[in-house]
């Protein structure tokens, strides 16, 4: 078992929808959680990061982690063309070190 | 501030060949990574630098050597190329432990 899982998708959505995407993980060890968003091509980018339980919410986006279930989620309301993209869920262990889920490829068609 | 950069940006080379990749940051970032992405995978870690002088193996070593040239400069080889090698690779600078800048990444294919 990974231990960082995430849905690979695609995921397509038309605009304006709201966006669920979703990893769970398997070390409860695990402190700060982190979401990256890549474009075609690019590198990474951070967009989120959380430490404890509960929601953070930055614009349209929102993160939420669940110790308890082990479980993250980030949403995207009124989700735009530009939000097209793949997202990783990260997640920091000792030292420092990312463990990294495999990425779920968004599509919001215009 | 140009950020993480990297160079080639795309390379093919033959088995059996080496390579060095080649990753700077202007950020005076003490830590440096260096991941490989490949499809479905995530971003999978090679090795790491805490800080000058100092480097760490990740979860996916073998095959690869890393030098941390000086505080910026963090270089990945690959001394005998084989077709399982053929990623993206991406370099990545941090200032602490909550943000990880990365750089475009290198396409390599190992024919």
């Amino acid at each position: 078992q990974k231990e960082v899982e995430q849905d690979p998708g695609p995921l397509s959505v038309p605009e304006g929808a709201i966006v669920s995407l979703n990893c769970t993980y398997s070390n409860s060890a695990f402190q700060y959680f982190m979401w990256y968003r890549q474009y075609s091509r690019k590198g990474p980018e951070l967009l989120m990061y959380t430490y404890s339980s509960g929601n953070k919410e930055d614009g349209r986006f929102t993160a939420q982690v669940d110790k308890s279930s082990k479980y993250i989620s980030l949403f995207i309301r009124d989700s735009q063309p530009s939000d097209s993209a793949t997202y990783l869920c990260a997640i920091e262990g000792a030292g420092n070190m990312l463990t990294f889920g495999g990425g779920t490829r968004l599509m919001v068609k215009p | 501030n140009a950020g993480v950069t990297q160079t080639p940006k795309f390379q093919v080379l033959k088995t059996g060949q080496s390579m060095t990749l080649q990753c700077a940051q202007d950020m005076n970032h003490n830590s440096m990574y260096w991941y490989r992405q490949d499809p479905g995978m995530g971003l999978r870690l090679i090795y790491y630098s805490a800080s000058e002088g100092t480097t760490d193996k990740g979860e996916v070593p073998n095959g690869y050597n890393v030098s941390r040239l000086n505080k910026r400069e963090f270089s990945l080889r690959l001394e005998s190329a084989a077709p399982s090698q053929t990623s993206v690779y991406f370099c990545a600078s941090c200032p602490n432990r909550d943000t990880q800048y990365f750089g475009p990444g290198t396409r390599l294919t190992v024919l």
